[in-house]
């Protein structure tokens, strides 16, 4: 079963710092991996999604993620962190035996430090 | 702007009262899901169509069911709703390669 685990429910940065999101993830077969962000009272929107092309995507906001296989990793990565970045952010992978459906990582949230 | 459409945004329901979500798809995309999301929690799948081909995960419970009467769209119906329901309720849509596109979701709350 394909699985994704995300390193720290909580990350706190200052405004103008690095966003660092860390994502690992279990699959069988090679995955379609995706990063989406959640705003309060607000669904998913996605940042970027990998689907076996390049293996850094960049995504909207400033956002990217490098896909490593040897490392079953998929980190977010933002260089400047802004106030509006503030939000809760999920890691998700489709594939393998679950066929389209996403499996999600548990989240990190995001707070962002004047 | 194509989208994923849910309506109301915020739904209050008495505890014991039937109550049923809306989401509507201007995407034309085959596969629909029902999500439940609590608080601080990831989305959890309850339903998947692909067209009318209904799939119902395991460990949805009995007291949710779900309709779609045609392609744009789907309708979650919660039969005897409890406290332990309130939750935002999220409809997505995807494409053939499995990118999913949420609504901005609904929120219960049971009283």
């Amino acid at each position: 079963a394909q699985s994704v685990t995300q390193l720290g429910s909580h990350v706190s940065v200052s405004e103008g710092a690095l966003v660092l999101l860390r994502c690992n993830y279990s699959s069988s077969v090679p995955p379609y991996l995706f990063w989406y962000v959640q705003y309060p009272n607000q669904g998913l929107q996605l940042l970027l999604k990998y689907t076996s092309a390049a293996t850094l995507v960049k995504g909207i906001n400033g956002f990217e993620a490098e896909f490593k296989k040897s490392e079953t990793s998929f980190h977010l990565t933002k260089p400047s962190a802004h106030m509006s970045d503030a939000a809760e952010y999920f890691c998700a992978v489709i594939g393998g035996a679950a066929g389209n459906k996403l499996t999600f990582g548990g989240g990190t949230r995001v707070l962002v430090k004047p | 702007d194509a989208m994923v459409i849910q309506n109301p945004r915020y739904q209050v329901t008495q505890f014991g009262k039937p109550v049923t979500l809306s989401c509507s798809q201007t995407l034309n995309h085959n596969v629909m899901y029902w999500y439940q999301q609590k608080s601080s929690q990831a989305p959890k799948l309850l339903f998947h169509y692909y067209d009318k081909d209904f799939n119902n995960e395991a460990d949805t419970p009995d007291n949710f069911q779900s309709r779609r009467p045609n392609t744009s769209f789907c309708f979650l119906d919660i039969r005897s709703p409890g406290l332990g329901d309130a939750a935002m309720y999220l409809c997505a849509t995807s494409t053939a390669q499995g990118e999913q596109f949420f609504g901005p979701g609904t929120r219960l709350t049971v009283l």
